[in-house]
């Protein structure tokens, strides 16, 4: 079965690391989406991305960087983890001209 | 800006009880609206939706009615059960033209159903 997938599941780094956090879908979906979810904050956006070569930033991108070099595969780069940074990270893809958006099963990141 | 606002918190009804858990939208454009559902350790995933005014929504005994003169979609359930309990988001999504058009969520409302 098709399906997105999230690595690692737990993550615990120090701040001023560099961490990358993958995700992988087999649908061949074409958008795919980074978010952040915090108590009181619900589900932010981070970046997105519509295609191949396509990165764009969402309403928290600060401290964030994505790359597309394929259609599977969106990671998500944070540069210098920061306390301020750990949260849990789901990514999720949406085939173009559609409305559902599927979820992965989210990275729980903490930065001591 | 486009923005979404449903019921804060957490809401914790007892099994059998009826649910209504609000959800007011704001944007310029026409919309597309939807719920997804939470569970412990899992990812958010569709719940219902409905893409035009007057459209009701359903999954699961649960409804959700599009107006359009509110700005509203809020979630009901006539008897919720334990295993209904989960975080649900309400969010929009409108359509610019030919553009995408990326998901606007609420901060989400606890749903703690008691035995």
């Amino acid at each position: 079965d098709a399906e997105i997938t999230q690595s690692p599941r737990h993550k615990i780094t120090e701040t001023g690391r560099q961490v990358t956090l993958a995700c992988h879908q087999t649908w061949n979906h074409n958008n795919m989406f980074w978010y952040r979810q915090d108590l009181g904050h619900g589900l932010r956006l981070i970046h997105y991305s519509y295609g191949v070569q396509d990165t764009n930033k969402g309403e928290v991108s600060d401290g964030y960087s994505v790359s597309r070099s394929n259609t599977e595969d969106l990671p998500l780069t944070l540069e210098s983890a920061a306390s301020s940074q750990t949260s849990v990270y789901f990514c999720a893809s949406r085939a173009g001209g559609t409305d559902t958006q599927y979820f992965g099963p989210g990275t729980r990141l903490t930065v001591l | 800006g486009d923005s979404v606002v449903q019921t804060e918190g957490q809401v914790l009804p007892s099994e059998g009880d009826s649910l209504i858990v609000n959800c007011s939208y704001e944007t310029t454009q026409y919309p597309s609206l939807f719920w997804y559902v939470q569970y412990p350790g899992e990812g958010p995933q569709l719940h219902l939706k409905a893409m035009k005014a007057n459209d009701k929504g359903r999954n699961k005994g649960f409804e959700a009615m599009y107006r359009k003169e509110t700005t509203s979609f809020h979630l009901e359930k006539d008897s919720v059960q334990e295993s209904d309990s989960a975080v649900y988001f309400c969010a929009l999504r409108r359509f610019y033209g030919g553009s995408q058009g990326n998901l606007i969520f609420g901060k989400g409302t606890k749903l703690s159903v008691k035995p």
